[in-house]
């Protein structure tokens, strides 16, 4: 299984400030079809989890351009550039390059 | 726009069996892969099962694996999850979500295995 490693696991932020979470595989990511299936997902308290980044770098739609997200291989990074209070949440990175699909721990991030 | 509705969950005993639904509304259910992820209270995402879109394929965590099946019913735009031989362990949140990039999630059923 292809083992999926976040860090920080907890991200106190100040409001405006930018926030980033790195997100590693145990093994590369690219698919035989040449696409790399990382997603990041986002899961504010009390809500099931919402897409936010998809093959690593694509902003699903209605996600703000603040998201952004980056990385290659085995190394990939989610990026805020400016946070908000409606951002705290846990966030999650996932491949589904190969089965079985696994997450990330997960980040916490909030507001100092 | 896209819904996705579980239901089935509630309280059931060690050994018992269960099964959830999700109903799917807004778009062409036909045309997508399911998948179920799970969560356990307090704790992250874990990856359950997924279906092709026509249901001739189907691939479930070992956690589950012999225990859980998989299916859908396309006439009625529903994907089902039975679960048996249920564990404490396998308490958690259900949610369904669409096609391999997750991009639409249900609300979630809860699942409580307590004696």
């Amino acid at each position: 299984d292809i083992i999926m490693t976040q860090t920080p696991l907890s991200s106190p932020v100040t409001l405006g400030q930018p926030a980033s979470i790195s997100c590693r595989s145990s093994q590369s990511l690219v698919h035989s079809d040449g696409n790399t299936y990382l997603t990041w997902l986002q899961q504010r308290p009390g809500q099931p989890p919402r897409l936010l980044i998809y093959r690593i770098s694509n902003r699903f739609s209605g996600v703000p351009d603040r998201f952004s997200g980056s990385g290659a291989g085995t190394d990939f990074t989610l990026k805020i550039s400016r946070v908000e209070a409606e951002d705290v949440g846990v966030y999650y990175c996932t491949q589904s390059t190969q089965f079985p699909r696994t997450f990330g721990q997960g980040t916490k991030v909030e507001i100092k | 726009q896209v819904q996705l509705v579980e239901s089935g969950g509630g309280v059931v005993q060690p050994g018992r069996s269960l099964r959830l639904s999700c109903a799917a509304s807004g778009f062409t259910f036909s045309n997508y892969v399911m998948h179920w992820v799970r969560q356990a209270p307090g704790k992250g995402l874990e990856w359950v099962a997924v279906i092709w879109y026509d249901g001739s394929n189907k691939y479930y965590a070992d956690s589950v694996k012999g225990r859980f099946t998989i299916s859908r019913d396309n006439s009625k735009n529903t994907l089902y999850l039975e679960m048996s031989s249920l564990r404490v362990e396998d308490t958690a949140v259900y949610y369904c979500a669409r096609t391999d990039g997750l991009d639409y999630w249900g609300q979630g059923t809860l699942v409580t295995v307590s004696s």
